[in-house]
């Protein structure tokens, strides 16, 4: 069936990094996006990805391997601000439509210490 | 330019009370979203439109709650009894039509709903 799992709570140190996993299943995969979610706020779009490999946007970056059904946000010089819930969301083409519908995660809480 | 508008902020029912929540999209967004996020948990599809249709509403508990949007622009989401079960933030969210690498769906703030 469909499911995207990741692990509820992470923790790392500012200055450092930090990666968010997620794993998913999916008959059709169409694209896979990342989302920071902070208390009280909504989810705030911060990748998409589609094709295998890495992809570099700065302060974030994003891998996918589609084979695997796995996926990772990685965060690089972590700020006490880097603070938030990480939501992992897949699109599913033969679920809802033209595949325009996002499966979402529960969550990675993650938590960064001076 | 403005974002995704919901409205209440807030809001506090008894059981069996009934509620509406608003949003007004992102101009020009054909495609608009609601989705339920209980508290520590991702948020989950109610319903979704793409203009004035209802593309997917198979896990809107249709006893219950109800959603439209008749001119394909702004939208209602109402639960007519609800149930201490509904307590969740309740999240629209917009986008235009997947075109390939327009995917960015944009959500509002959310109305928190608190059943008692």
């Amino acid at each position: 069936g469909q499911g995207v799992e990741q692990p509820d709570n992470l923790m790392s140190v500012e200055g450092t990094f930090a990666r968010v996993n997620c794993t998913y299943s999916t008959s059709g995969f169409n694209g896979l996006s990342w989302y920071q979610q902070r208390e009280g706020h909504a989810p705030v779009f911060l990748s998409y990805v589609v094709l295998d490999g890495l992809k570099d946007s700065g302060h974030f970056s994003t891998f996918l391997s589609r084979s695997n059904g796995y996926s990772y946000l990685l965060l690089t010089e972590l700020q006490i601000k880097d603070s938030a819930s990480y939501l992992c969301a897949v699109r599913d083409r033969n679920y809802g439509g033209s595949g325009n519908k996002l499966i979402f995660g529960t969550g990675t809480l993650l938590s960064v210490k001076p | 330019e403005a974002g995704v508008t919901q409205s209440p902020r807030y809001a506090v029912l008894q059981e069996g009370q009934a509620v509406s929540f608003w949003c007004d999209p992102i101009s020009g967004h054909d495609t608009l979203y609601w989705y339920q996020q209980p508290r520590d948990q991702g948020p989950q599809l109610l319903v979704y439109f793409r203009d004035e249709a209802v593309i997917d509403n198979s896990q809107l508990p249709s006893d219950r709650f109800s959603a439209v949007r008749p001119k394909g622009t702004n939208s209602t989401l109402k639960i007519q009894s609800a149930k201490q079960g509904d307590t969740a933030t309740y999240l629209c969210a917009s986008s235009l039509r997947d075109r390939g690498a327009n995917t960015e769906v944009f959500f509002g703030k959310g109305t928190r709903l608190t059943v008692v």
